[in-house]
């Protein structure tokens, strides 16, 4: 059974701070890494995504990969009260790019 | 930016009664999902379609669902016969490609069975 792993959390930060959330996965085969947001009720929305090992920075965000150790996170620099949400990471079925595998989403919450 | 819209937002329907979920994906994208998440748990893969034909599908997916593309816009799933534990979130997605394009999700519908 592949599984994606993540801290629920809640994961509680000042405004301003740094927010790390961490992912495992189990299918060594993975290729594809993403991270959604979604706030409660909604859809999730694309945060970043990545393919390779080593870190991708867009904005405020930084993903980081390291599939030797079956890892990615994400880095909120600065966090902000809206960035409070619940993270999803998603990552693709080794094999068969079209279909997801869903981690539970860790929590974050950013006081003012 | 272009958006996938779904409609209705929310749906209740009675135990056993037909429903149908609608889907109109971004214009340029060729694939499409749904996928569905039971509240407080994980976004769960139902299907994917490509070139009017199912690509892929879940355990989820048994008889009881079926999706079509009835004309060049809308995509719609199709739930016979529902049962209390199809109760959730169903999310339409759509990408450009296959290969590692990210999923762009619609808005939901909550389907409330009772």
């Amino acid at each position: 059974q592949k599984e994606v792993e993540q801290n629920s959390g809640p994961l509680s930060v000042p405004e301003g701070a740094i927010a790390s959330l961490n992912c495992t996965y189990s299918d060594r085969g993975s290729q594809s890494f993403f991270w959604y947001r979604q706030y409660s009720g909604k859809s999730p929305e694309l945060i970043m995504f990545i393919y390779s090992n080593g870190d991708k920075e867009d904005g405020r965000f930084t993903a980081q990969l390291n599939k030797a150790s079956q890892y990615v996170s994400l880095l909120i620099r600065d966090s902000q009260p809206s960035d409070s949400a619940t993270y999803l990471c998603a990552v693709n079925n080794a094999g068969n790019n079209r279909k997801l595998i869903w981690g539970l989403g860790t929590s974050l919450a950013v006081n003012p | 930016e272009p958006e996938v819209t779904q409609t209705p937002s929310h749906q209740v329907t009675q135990m056993g009664q037909e429903v149908i979920l609608r889907c109109v994906p971004i214009s340029n994208h060729l694939y499409f999902y749904w996928y569905r998440q039971i509240l407080g748990q994980k976004v769960e893969f139902l299907v994917s379609f490509y070139n009017n034909e199912i690509s892929e599908k879940s355990e989820i997916f048994d008889d009881q669902f079926s999706v079509e593309r009835p004309d060049g816009s809308n995509f719609t799933l199709k739930i016979r016969s529902t049962k209390l534990e199809d109760s959730a979130m169903y999310f339409c997605a759509s990408s450009v490609s296959a290969a590692d394009s990210p999923l762009h999700f619609g808005n939901g519908t909550r389907l409330t069975v009772t």
